[in-house]
């Protein structure tokens, strides 16, 4: 079954535009949630991570907004360029136990910025 | 890239026939995992290990199976591919201590290696 959900698939914005990302999850073990970006033939890189003692983190133009009630989490980009242009993916893991770092990632957003 | 490479990058295969994927890593590092990407579900767990000679199942291994004889290498392989598996499959290395139980207190990165290509026919 797919513990994190994640929409929509595909999103198309105007260059200086807000792109919105969410993710809803239902193991509340997850204990940390990063999202990793993607560019075609590449792997995917660490972009930002949040955990869930804090409801907002920032990174330049890239904030994530946490909903712990909510079990959701969000990916804001901001003044959108075309250089954002690539998957996008969520994640979360539960730290404890014997997890062994691993993920479990949402089905990825397309992001595509227009100029 | 944090020292991954994967080979082959790209493999044509055809069905039933076995195939052997290495990620190689330079840093020394004792996590590592074997993901595969398919539109529509993002990357899925197959395998990951832990330790030299120490391996897991994850979320999708039926059909795989791996093996680590040294630190260095995770070699996953595909005992007779079927058409399914074609996809994009991923190496990643974990640099933290995931001793079980431990409260992390920082960010847990995983490095994820270019990728290899299969197309099973």
């Amino acid at each position: 079954q797919q513990q994190v959900k994640q929409s929509p698939q595909s999103l198309i914005v105007q260059k200086g535009g807000i792109s919105i990302i969410n993710c809803a999850y239902e193991n509340t073990a997850f204990d940390y949630f990063p999202w990793y970006q993607q560019f075609p033939g590449k792997g995917p890189a660490l972009l930002i991570a949040i955990r869930p003692d804090v409801s907002e983190k920032k990174e330049g133009r890239f904030t994530i907004s946490f909903n712990k009630s909510a079990k959701q989490f969000s990916l804001h980009i901001m003044d959108s360029q075309p250089g954002d242009s690539a998957t996008y993916f969520c994640a979360a893991l539960n730290a404890g136990g014997t997890s062994y770092g691993k993920l479990t990632f949402g089905q990825g957003t397309i992001l595509t910025v227009h100029p | 890239d944090a020292g991954i490479t994967q080979s082959p990058r790209h493999k044509v295969t055809e069905t039933g026939t076995p195939v052997t994927l290495r990620c190689h890593q330079t840093e020394n590092h004792r996590y590592m995992y074997w993901y595969r990407q398919d539109p529509g579900h993002g990357l899925r767990l197959i395998h990951y290990s832990y330790g030299v000679k120490d391996t897991d199942k994850g979320e999708v291994s039926d059909g795989y199976s791996v093996s680590r004889s040294k630190t260095e290498d995770f070699l996953l392989t595909l005992e007779s591919a079927t058409s399914s598996q074609t996809s994009v499959y991923f190496c990643a290395i974990s640099t933290l201590d995931w001793t079980s139980g431990r409260s992390l207190s920082s960010y847990n990165e995983q490095f994820f290696g270019p990728g290899t290509r299969l197309t099973v026919l």
